[in-house]
């Protein structure tokens, strides 16, 4: 089975610091993706990566960086976390084998910025 | 624009009903995929089902299936014989992109009832 594992469900942090979110997949998975869940709002893609130290922004790259430098690390970095970055982020990852098409998530980490 | 939209926030159904659960996507790719996603209340996404644009018969699991029409740009998902387990957020999505380059898009949910 697939696993993705998240370092915290749950974590509180104060304005201005900065804060690591990472993100550990045991399936040798090229792409890995960091997403935030709002409500009514769905998923939104925050930045992807294809490979190791590649990297690419996604719909909503402001305030946040990531890092991948192993393959089956994916770090999300917020430098100054600031009240609208609570939200829960979800870390997911994906073959890209033809042959197989879902990406697999992690359980999520829900974040409040004080 | 949205690439994927589902315009039902919520729905109800009675249980052991049929539902439907509409989304549709925007995209000039010819190449793309589309899926869907389970959210329990407990807040891990499941994945449903997956339909590739050159796929010509609708996919199914078991009592899901997905109706592709892709002249309208539409991926809804039918859910057969609805459970009370079926309560969930489901999410529509879209993943474009060849090879190791891909972008995944999704929907802002439906959120499901099953009602006894």
């Amino acid at each position: 089975d697939v696993k993705v594992t998240q370092s915290s469900r749950y974590l509180v942090k104060r304005t201005g610091e900065k804060v690591f979110l990472e993100c550990v997949q045991d399936m040798d998975h090229e792409n890995m993706f960091w997403y935030r869940q709002d409500p009514g709002l769905g998923l939104r893609l925050i930045y992807f990566s294809y490979d190791v130290k590649m990297k690419e922004k996604g719909d909503i790259p402001e305030g946040y960086s990531v890092s991948r430098e192993k393959k089956e690390r994916f770090s999300l970095i917020l430098e100054s976390a600031s009240t609208n970055q609570t939200s829960m982020y979800l870390c997911a990852s994906r073959d890209t084998d033809p042959a197989y098409n879902e990406q697999f998530f992690g359980p999520g980490t829900r974040l409040t910025v004080l | 624009a949205q690439k994927i939209t589902q315009t039902q926030p919520g729905m109800f159904v009675q249980e052991k009903e049929a539902v439907t659960l509409d989304c549709t996507y925007d995209t000039s790719d010819q190449s793309y995929g589309l899926f869907w996603y389970k959210q329990p209340s407990s807040g891990e996404m499941i994945f449903l089902i997956y339909q590739g644009s050159y796929d010509e018969q609708n996919a199914t699991e078991g009592r899901y299936s997905l109706n592709f029409q892709k002249a309208k740009k539409s991926a809804n998902l039918v859910i057969s014989a609805s459970q009370l387990g079926d309560s969930a957020m489901y999410f529509c999505a879209m993943r474009e992109g060849r090879g190791n380059f891909n972008k995944f898009y999704f929907g802002s949910g439906t959120k499901l009832n099953v009602k006894p």
